[in-house]
């Protein structure tokens, strides 16, 4: 059974550029959740994507912006790229069962975006 | 706003003694959900436990313990015997519920605490 796989693992960019990054929620799960980790800080919360549409979001400009394809699997694109965005971008997915969402959320090994 | 604070920055014990890592949280809503994650050095986060607001009996499972108090609006992380492998950073999390459909969405984490385990 698979995690939660993202892509690509390492990725290097330059101010003023755009990325995209990818996630694969674990198998079984319809919920992806993109959270952003500053070194020496916890994670913060992006957006979550649920049913192809962005259901909550957190503290984050709109040049971050998300999406979310019938296969469940996401994409998280950040436009006009700052130096403080260089991070480590976590991918986690959760599931819908039984008309209840489960609150465990399964994190991916992330991809750490670095912007000189 | 919801606020997570995990006071001890970085925490150092000799292998064999006890620990207990701090989390404190503050929220306005009733219903809520705390999370330990523990990061090791590879950098996925691995979810160790989850508590409802409604539910403050402490749980154990084998060396670890969790201690949920909401009287203090604390939810401390006791690992018993420290071993290496437990060294770590952990995270204490918050989240509260959407309303219907159940479930907790995006996760409010503290600063983590790193835990050394000294052979």
């Amino acid at each position: 059974d698979a995690g939660v796989t993202q892509s690509p693992t390492h990725l290097i960019k330059t101010r003023g550029q755009q990325v995209t990054l990818r996630c694969s929620p674990k198998s079984g799960h319809d919920t992806v959740s993109w959270y952003q980790q500053a070194l020496g800080q916890g994670p913060q919360f992006i957006f979550q994507y649920y049913e192809e549409e962005e259901r909550q979001r957190g503290n984050f400009p709109d040049r971050f912006s998300g999406h979310q394809f019938p296969n469940y699997s996401s994409e998280l694109n950040v436009n006009a790229l700052l130096l403080g965005d260089s991070a480590l971008y976590l991918c986690a997915s959760s599931f819908l069962s039984a008309g209840v969402r489960s609150y465990e959320q399964y994190f991916g090994p992330g991809t750490r975006l670095t912007v000189t | 706003a919801q606020k997570v604070t995990q006071a001890q920055t970085e925490i150092s014990v000799v292998e064999k003694e006890d620990v207990t890592l701090d989390c404190v949280y503050e929220t306005r809503d009733t219903t809520y959900y705390l999370f330990w994650y523990k990061q090791p050095p590879s950098g996925e986060l691995v979810f160790l436990i989850r508590r409802n607001s409604f539910d403050e009996q402490n749980e154990i499972s084998g060396r670890y313990s969790w201690n949920f108090q909401k009287s203090t609006s604390s939810f401390n992380f006791t690992i018993t015997a420290s071993q290496v492998v437990d060294s770590a950073v952990y995270f204490c999390a918050l989240s509260e519920a959407l309303g219907s459909g159940g479930g907790a969405d995006g996760l409010t984490f503290g600063k983590g605490t790193h835990l050394i385990i000294q052979p």
